[in-house]
């Protein structure tokens, strides 16, 4: 499994602007990116996956250079809920034969300032 | 939408007990993980199953067992208890086809050994 390295804690006021970067310098070519958000006391919860380039959806966006050896999530004007723990993990697609490994590593707590 | 159901939500046991965690996948899904989750740690990975057959281990003491039954659903199983598996226990579900790395997770099992 590809080991993920990502800062364990990042402050924000609201409505910036947040990117938090994840290095997987060990990537394999099957290996998806996918984050994850965690509140305190309830599980983890998808917000998104890439593969290459640039991937958006309602919530977030994320970024992988050409290499795949980082990503970065990028979460648009932060508000006080999106205080949470962020995961980042590295891993084949679900596609059966439990070849879907789910492992997480240190996340990042995030603060959102007021 | 139905998600991933965990019984019960929380559990009180003496040391030296035993206690069995039930997990109840979205319908259709064919894989469930379990994790543990100290206070202020990050989710580890224990045990995983697909189509019934565990797929695959990570640091899950002896003292567990877990098996998934013909109708999908998931139970772990904790025996002599100890001071040290107090924690969050959490379950998670994912369709094995291919497209996605998402997993979802249910609300969590509380235990509490006294």
């Amino acid at each position: 499994l590809a080991k993920t390295t990502q800062p364990i804690s990042m402050d924000s006021y609201e409505g910036q602007e947040v990117n938090i970067t994840c290095s997987h310098n060990n990537i394999a070519t099957n290996d998806y990116i996918t984050w994850y958000q965690q509140f305190p006391s309830q599980g983890p919860r998808f917000i998104i996956q890439g593969y290459k380039t640039k991937v958006t959806n309602e919530v977030a966006s994320l970024f992988i250079p050409a290499d795949r050896k980082s990503s970065t999530l990028s979460l648009p004007r932060v508000s006080l809920s999106d205080t949470a723990v962020y995961y980042c993990l590295v891993g084949d697609r679900d596609s059966g034969a439990g070849s879907y490994q789910l492992t997480f590593g240190k996340g990042t707590k995030l603060s959102v300032i007021p | 939408a139905a998600g991933v159901i965990q019984s019960p939500r929380h559990l009180i046991k003496e040391k030296r007990e035993t206690a069995t965690l039930k997990c109840y996948p979205i319908p259709r899904h064919d894989t469930v993980y379990w994790y543990q989750q100290g206070p202020g740690q990050d989710p580890q990975f224990l045990i995983s199953f697909y189509e019934k057959m565990q797929s695959d281990k990570g640091s899950i003491p002896d003292r567990f067992s877990a098996q998934q039954f013909s109708d999908y659903h998931s139970e772990l199983n904790m025996s002599s208890l100890e001071l040290g598996d107090s924690a969050l226990y959490f379950c998670a579900s994912s369709l094995g086809d291919g497209l996605s790395t998402e997993a979802f997770f249910g609300q969590g099992t509380r235990l509490t050994v006294v």
